[in-house]
């Protein structure tokens, strides 16, 4: 079992629409979970944090946290065209030192 | 203008040749990390530290390794023991165990 998993996508949208990106976590001891996003050849950049469970709200983004499913998510409202990105899920694991990151789901918003 | 470096951006590499890559970062970050990305993948874990003088192997360590003396500084050198080095290479820093990570903008390497 992976450490985080995504769906790999591609994810499509139109555009105004809410767009769920999924994720899920093998350890249990996880205390932080973070999504970043990355544009086609450049590095990722963080977006959302969060730390305990329940919905956190920054702008068109919203990041869900269920520890006792092991499962975090990202909505991200009125989705638009400049949206289209991978999103990486990042979780810190092994005792907090390590942070593991998914696979990363393709999104398109499409016009 | 605080922020993670990296150098150089591009890296042509001839096969057997070691090489090292440069991070730099200026936010005072004790932890520091190297993930490698090959295309259409996410990120895979080389090495870590959370303090100076200090690192673990992460999820691929094999054909690479890194030095930790200053807490500025993390270089990753790629070794002729890694078989398929070409890939984007990442860097990483954060406050520490459990806080959030900010990346340089890569080197790309590429094996020619």
């Amino acid at each position: 079992q992976k450490e985080v998993e995504q769906n790999s996508g591609p994810l499509s949208v139109p555009e105004g629409a809410i767009a769920s990106l999924n994720c899920t976590y093998s350890d249990r001891g996880s205390q932080s979970f973070f999504w970043y996003r990355q544009y086609s050849g450049k590095s990722p950049e963080l977006i959302m944090s969060i730390y305990s469970n329940g919905d956190k709200e920054d702008g068109r983004f919203t990041a869900q946290l269920n520890k006792a499913s092991q499962y975090v998510s990202l909505l991200i409202r009125d989705s638009q065209p400049s949206d289209s990105a991978t999103y990486l899920c990042a979780v810190n694991t092994g005792g907090g030192n390590k942070l593991t990151f998914g696979t990363g789901t393709q999104l398109k918003v499409e016009l | 203008d605080g922020g993670i470096t990296q150098s150089p951006k591009y890296l042509f590499r001839k096969e057997g040749q070691n090489v090292t890559l440069s991070c730099e970062q200026n936010l005072n970050h004790d932890a520091m990390y190297w993930y490698r990305q090959d295309p259409g993948q996410g990120l895979r874990l080389i090495y870590y530290s959370q303090i100076v003088n200090d690192f673990q192997k992460g999820d691929i360590a094999e054909g690479y390794s890194v030095s930790r003396e200053k807490k500025e500084s993390f270089p990753l050198t790629v070794t002729s023991a890694q078989k398929n080095p070409t890939a984007f290479y990442l860097c990483a820093s954060s406050m520490g165990a459990n806080t959030e990570a900010f990346f340089g903008q890569g080197t790309r390497l590429t094996v020619v």
